[in-house]
């Protein structure tokens, strides 16, 4: 059973560029977060969705920023016209489904770490 | 929002001694609150968790204890090894919540 899959490991990007990050859930989980990781500092929510839904986007800037998760694929993390403070950690954690017993427990990625230059 | 703090920043120990680490948290409805373990350039792996309705749990060398009156819970790892070095978050998760908010972290030392 693999794993929260994510690609690419590691983004490198020019100012101005667009930066798209991926996740693929665990097995039979519906549920997809994304959090950001800046240097030496704990893990920041930016956006909670099921397939086809966002549901909770509270975390994550209203400008460059959105996210999807669609019912074919991956969830797909997109930034664009990145700027230096984009550079950071990005982890994506997935859960089971809602009436099982686990639904609170979030499983996470290897990450994607973004370097803008 | 949630609101949780995390103490210390940095711990260090010898071999074989415990270690020790606090979080608090502010939303009193909070009611799921896992611990994960970051060693360097690595993903957060979940150790323990623990629900509301349970005041301490234990496996192996890791135990968690929650005070709900206190809002405020604890990692407790006994008998440390080197493979245990690495940076530790607590988390809280409201009740009618999705999102997991983190303390900042604490970097465990275990010296050989």
């Amino acid at each position: 059973n693999a794993g929260v899959m994510q690609n690419p490991r590691h983004l490198v990007r020019r100012r101005g560029q667009e930066a798209r990050l991926r996740c693929s859930p665990m097995k039979g989980h519906s549920h997809v977060y994304w959090y950001r990781q800046l240097p030496e500092e704990g893990l920041k929510f930016m956006v909670y969705l099921q397939k086809e839904n966002i549901i909770d986007e509270s975390g994550m800037p209203k400008e460059r920023f959105s996210a999807e998760f669609p019912k074919e694929g991956p969830s797909i993390l997109r930034i664009q016209q990145v700027v230096r403070g984009d550079s950071a950690a990005y982890f994506c954690a997935s859960s089971p489904p809602f009436g099982t017993a686990s639904t609170d427990t979030q499983y996470f990625g290897p990450g994607t770490r973004l370097t803008v230059l | 929002g949630e609101n949780v703090e995390q103490h210390p920043s940095t711990l260090s120990v010898q071999e074989g001694d415990s270690a020790v680490i606090k979080c608090t948290y502010s939303d009193s409805a909070s009611n799921y609150f896992p611990w994960y373990k970051q060693e360097l350039g690595k993903r957060p792996q979940l150790i323990i968790d623990i629900r509301s309705n349970v005041g301490e749990k234990k496996d192996q060398r890791i135990a968690v204890t929650l005070n709900k009156t206190a809002k405020h819970f604890s990692l407790h790892i006994t008998e440390t090894q080197p493979e245990d070095s690495a940076v530790y978050f607590c988390a809280a998760k409201g009740l009618n919540d999705y999102k997991l908010s983190f303390g900042a972290g604490t970097t465990v030392t275990v010296r050989a």
